[in-house]
């Protein structure tokens, strides 16, 4: 089945150390998003890529970068992860970026010790 | 300020009954609206679209309306089971067509 995939789903990291979360997906769409949603709020959008055109959201931290090396794949990296990072990153693909149905894959729930 | 407001507080409702959740919106003019449904540790899961020009749709058990005038989509499920005990989210076109999140309302259906 045509999916979202990331890895891993559960993420321990010390504050301060780099960690990196991936994505990938197999519906062969052309955008893919990195959310963050922490408990009982909304999934806020970090960035975007359109193919290989990177968009970042005005408030997201510098902290936070991401890579698209392929179609397939997005990385999500965190520098130096604080204990407000602790959160679940969803990530999302959609066809074109205009009106467009998003399909998120599990998410990958970050603890920061 | 642009906003989206579903209820915070969870709506639980009888086994069998119609459930519905309320999307409210200002300082939008969104194109179309979208409904997911969230389960616990998980991603969104797409449910259904409606464009601006349209008043409702439907899906199976799923009713959503949108109106522009009031700025508010409500969603309904109609004989509810507890299997669709889950978080619901409106998701809206704001403008730079990727969709805004609400926080969501949780659903609770007692059997």
């Amino acid at each position: 089945d045509a999916m979202v995939i990331q890895n891993p789903r559960y993420q321990v990291t010390q504050f301060g150390k780099p960690v990196t979360l991936s994505c990938s997906q197999t519906l062969n769409h052309n955008v893919m998003y990195w959310y963050q949603q922490k408990s009982s709020q909304a999934p806020k959008l970090l960035f975007h890529y359109y193919d290989k055109d990177f968009n970042n959201e005005a408030d997201t931290p510098d902290n936070f970068q991401s890579r698209r090396p392929n179609t397939s794949f997005c990385f999500l990296d965190i520098r130096s992860p604080g204990l407000g990072d602790a959160a679940m990153y969803l990530c999302a693909t959609s066809k074109s970026s205009h009106k467009e149905t998003q399909y998120f894959g599990p998410g990958t729930r970050l603890l920061v010790l | 300020s642009q906003k989206i407001e579903q209820n915070s507080e969870a709506l639980n409702i009888q086994e069998g009954k119609t459930a519905t959740l309320t999307c409210n919106y200002t300082n939008y003019s969104p194109a179309y609206l979208q409904w997911y449904r969230q389960d616990p540790g998980r991603g969104p899961v797409f449910l259904l679209l409606i464009r601006e020009n349209e008043k409702e749709k439907r899906k199976e058990r799923l009713k959503v309306t949108f109106d522009t005038t009031l700025k508010q989509s409500l969603f309904h499920i109609t004989a509810s089971q507890p299997a669709d005990s889950a978080t619901y989210l409106c998701a809206l076109e704001g403008g730079s067509y990727i969709p805004t999140f609400g926080r969501g309302t949780s659903l609770i259906v007692h059997p």
